[in-house]
């Protein structure tokens, strides 16, 4: 089946470090793939698209990698502060139809601890 | 307005009951979407509009479930009938068309079934 995998589990890290969050998929190809941000109470954010051509995409503290022979996209976040506080989420495009159709994974919580 | 709007924010209905959330989309966007999302889950794709055509309804949990796009702006999720395996946040998003459009999602609605 397809399968879309974040840690469900909450990542804590101290504010300073470097936050790596892992995004692992299953059966698919996609042409791209696409990280998420969710506060408690707010619909997810966009942050970042990479595309299955592209290595590594930076912006500001943030970079994500994406291997497509590992099915595997990493996120990290350098100098961590208690504000990058939230869940995030990996999104592939996983539609055959022409259009986009965007599904998510379950999300990691990221807690940064002053 | 400058973001996706949806209403009411919070929503309490007795079984049986059938309500109706709105999604206004950001002004142009060609591309609607609805999702659901159980508390500690990711978002799960409900259907897809493009402009006034529903093109995929594939994630619409029953034949309870019916959502509309008449004149390709204003959305409306209809579920009749509620249950309480119903509650969940239900979120709208709108994208400009393109593969890889960036998705803007609303704040949701959390519906609760009593």
């Amino acid at each position: 089946s397809q399968k879309i995998e974040q840690n469900s589990e909450a990542l804590n890290i101290q504010e300073g470090k470097t936050a790596t969050l892992t995004c692992n998929y299953t059966n698919y190809s996609p042409a791209y793939l696409q990280w998420y941000r969710q506060d408690p109470g707010r619909g997810p954010v966009f942050l970042l698209l990479i595309r299955e051509n592209e290595k590594e995409k930076r912006k500001e503290r943030l970079k994500v990698t994406f291997d497509t022979t590992l099915k595997q996209s990493l996120f990290h976040i350098t100098a961590s502060q208690p504000a990058d506080s939230a869940t995030y989420l990996c999104a592939l495009d996983t539609g055959s139809g022409g259009y986009q159709k965007v599904t998510f994974g379950i999300g990691t919580k990221l807690q940064v601890i002053p | 307005g400058a973001g996706v709007s949806q209403s009411p924010r919070y929503k309490v209905a007795k079984r049986g009951q059938d309500v109706a959330l709105r999604c206004d989309p950001i002004s142009g966007h060609v591309s609607l979407f609805w999702y659901q999302q159980a508390l500690g889950q990711g978002p799960e794709f409900l259907t897809y509009f493009q402009n006034e055509a529903q093109l995929d309804k594939s994630g619409l949990p029953s034949d309870r479930f019916f959502a509309e796009r008449p004149e390709g702006s204003v959305s409306t999720l209809k579920i009749q009938r509620t249950q309480q395996e119903d509650s969940a946040v239900y979120l709208c998003a709108s994208s400009q068309e393109g593969a890889g459009s960036q998705a803007f999602f609303g704040q949701g609605t959390r519906l609760t079934v009593v």
